[in-house]
């Protein structure tokens, strides 16, 4: 167990809504990862954060915005929803070390109607 | 365009027998590879990696082969069991540059079953 939990688990909005969403550690890593999960396009990154207040893009990442004040805390903001975004969304974690190896949340499932 | 390839969407394999999951990238920079296992409802999880100066890595029932001269890399399960009936997905990750260290490039990941 990693120690990502995150929240909402599922959420059903409307179109135009703004939605966030909310990854937390409790092992103070310095990584922290958005993903999506589609059929037919496996995982893709959205946003990733490599420190407080370090954020950068992913490929993925036209509609949403994320936030990291805090080591233990990552959010990812859609400002006015879509259906292309219903989804479920992963975050994940990456400790200090050369072995690239990722720990992933639950999972939240996201549907815009 | 697509770095990393799994062609079979789907694999069946009989209890016991081997299971071989095929992954295949095109951009010769990755230089470490990792294989996910996913269950419904639940997040992807960790099952082993390989780095791209090694050919080979096993763990228990678990062998990644890499094949750099051919950009292949695949996962072997012996032997197969029910319980390993799952989405896999392979992995790939370029050098650390900047703040994108750990930054992965996801297959869309191969169904297996394994049937009792």
């Amino acid at each position: 167990d990693a120690g990502i939990t995150q929240s909402p688990r599922h959420k059903v909005t409307e179109t135009g809504t703004p939605v966030t969403l909310r990854c937390h550690q409790t092992e103070n890593h310095r990584y922290m990862y958005w993903y999506r999960q589609d059929p037919g396009h496996g995982l893709r990154l959205i946003h990733y954060s490599y420190g407080v207040k370090d954020t950068d893009k992913g490929e993925v990442s036209d509609g949403y915005s994320v936030s990291r004040s805090k080591t233990e805390d990552f959010l990812l903001t859609l400002e006015s929803a879509t259906s292309s975004q219903t989804s479920v969304y992963f975050c994940a974690i990456m400790g200090q070390g050369a072995s690239n190896e990722q720990f992933f949340g639950p999972g939240t499932r996201l549907t815009v109607l | 365009d697509q770095q990393v390839k799994q062609n079979s969407p789907s694999l069946s394999v009989q209890e016991g027998r081997i299971s071989i999951l095929n992954c295949d990238y095109t951009n010769s920079m990755f230089d470490y590879f990792l294989w996910y296992k996913k269950y419904p409802a639940e997040g992807p999880t960790f099952l082993i990696s390989i780095s791209s100066i090694k050919d080979k890595n096993e763990d228990g029932r678990f062998t990644v082969f890499l094949n750099k001269s051919a950009k292949h890399l695949s996962l072997h399960i012996v032997p197969s069991q029910p319980g390993d009936s799952a989405v896999y997905f392979c992995a790939a990750a370029k050098p650390a540059y900047g703040g994108s260290q750990g930054n992965l490039i996801f297959g869309k990941g191969t169904k297996l079953s394994v049937k009792p």
